[in-house]
Formats: structure tokens, sequence, C-alpha cells
């Protein structure tokens, strides 16, 4: 059974720099047959999803963070990441990892397999 | 972006009751739409795809329909598990949306 954890610091200080990691077991990263994504939910509201990375470090991000962005991956440690800099309280919010739906060399671009969601508070 | 609006914004049913969560999108995005739904303090979960296709082990009163730009959810039979929020999402083009959500209450 795939499983997907998010962790990372629950509270970021504003202008500085928000890190997340999400943990993949039950699946190797590295067998390319699927493409993984944050997406960010702000409290009380809907979701918004931040862009994805394929194992070979193919990534494409929401224009709206586009300039504030980073995603990488450490397939030697089944891992996947998040950089958003230059936060504001704009981006306190849930954010979880999720694997997006590929069957028989086909992806779809829901998803399928989620984190549990960690709160990021961005405050001083 | 493509927005995807979803009516309404809360539903107030019973256990039993047929209901049904509309979505639209601001342009055509063929049949590349899932449905979620979404507890508290949980992750959201898939119900559907391609507008009408059941993920595996989702339970056969839920339902989807449409295309181009008009989608809905239906559950024919509600049952206490369902009360819940509902979140629709276009795959169709980058990036990827979702709707506001449909808070699924009891009456």
């Amino acid at each position: 059974q795939v499983r997907l954890q998010e962790s990372g610091p629950g509270l970021v200080k504003p202008s500085q720099t928000l890190s997340l990691t999400c943990s993949v077991s039950g699946g190797a990263i590295s067998s390319g047959a699927y493409y993984w994504s944050w997406i960010r939910q702000h409290p009380g509201k809907g979701l918004e999803w931040i862009g994805y990375i394929y194992y070979s470090g193919i990534t494409y991000f929401n224009p709206s963070l586009k300039s504030r962005v980073t995603i990488s991956v450490d397939t030697s440690k089944n891992q996947f990441f998040l950089k958003l800099n230059s936060v504001t309280a704009a981006d306190t919010a849930v954010y979880f990892c999720a694997r997006k739906h590929c069957t028989g060399g086909l992806c779809y671009g829901f998803f399928d397999y989620w984190g549990q969601g960690t709160l990021v508070t961005v405050s001083s | 972006d493509i927005q995807m609006t979803q009516s309404p914004s809360t539903l107030s049913a019973s256990v039993g009751d047929r209901v049904t969560i509309t979505c639209r999108a601001s342009q055509s995005i063929n049949n590349l739409l899932a449905w979620y739904h979404q507890k508290p303090g949980t992750a959201p979960k898939v119900l559907i795809y391609q507008t009408s296709t059941l993920e595996s082990g989702v339970p056969s009163r839920f339902s989807g329909s449409g295309s181009g730009t008009e989608f809905t959810l239906t559950i024919s039979s509600l049952q206490p598990d369902d009360f819940a929020t509902y979140y629709c999402q276009q795959y169709k083009v980058y990036p990827y949306t979702f709707g506001q959500g449909t808070k699924l209450e009891m009456k």
C-alpha cells in the first residue's frame, strides 16, 4: 500500500523559506511510473495545486507560485521536497503531498494517494 | 486558469436522501474532471474521475455525469459517512484547479 507522509517545520517566519519533505513508502519514486505533487489548502478554504515533479527531476509549477517555488527529489531516499521562499501570512495553509494517478503507462491529472497534510503557519 | 464553480456551497440533507452537486468550468474541459470528498483534518479522497468512472472501492451510490463545462455528482442514498465537503477538480489544462467546495451537512 502506498503511503505518503509530509514533514517539516510547522512555523515559519515571514520572508523566510518554507521547506517540507514528502516521504513515500510502498512504491519507488525511481520507478518512473508516477508524478508527485504538492497541493495546499488555506484554512477553511479550497485546494490549490502547487506543482509536480517526475523522478528524473522534471517539474511543472502553478504560474501563481512559480517564481517562489522549488520542488526537488531524492530517489535514493524515496523523498521529494517543497521549498517556498519569501513567505507571507498568505502562505499559511495545510500542505499535502500527493501522487498523480497513472495506469498502464497513461497518466491522468487527478490524485489517488495523499499524505495526511501538515499545517504550516507563517508568523513572526 | 480555468475557474471551477460549485453549487451549492452548503447542502443540508438527511440519511437516505438523493443529493446532487454541480460543478461548472469556465471553459470546456471535455470529461477531464474528478470528484473528491474530504472530512475535517484528513486529506481529500478521490471518488470519481474522467467525469463518471468510479475509483476502486467507492460505493456505487456515487455517480458522476456531464461534459464540456457542466458536471454533476449524485449520491443516490446518503449514508452517515457521506457527510463531508466535496470538491471537483479539472485536469484538462495546467494549472489544475479545484472548485471551492460543497459542504454536505446533516439536516
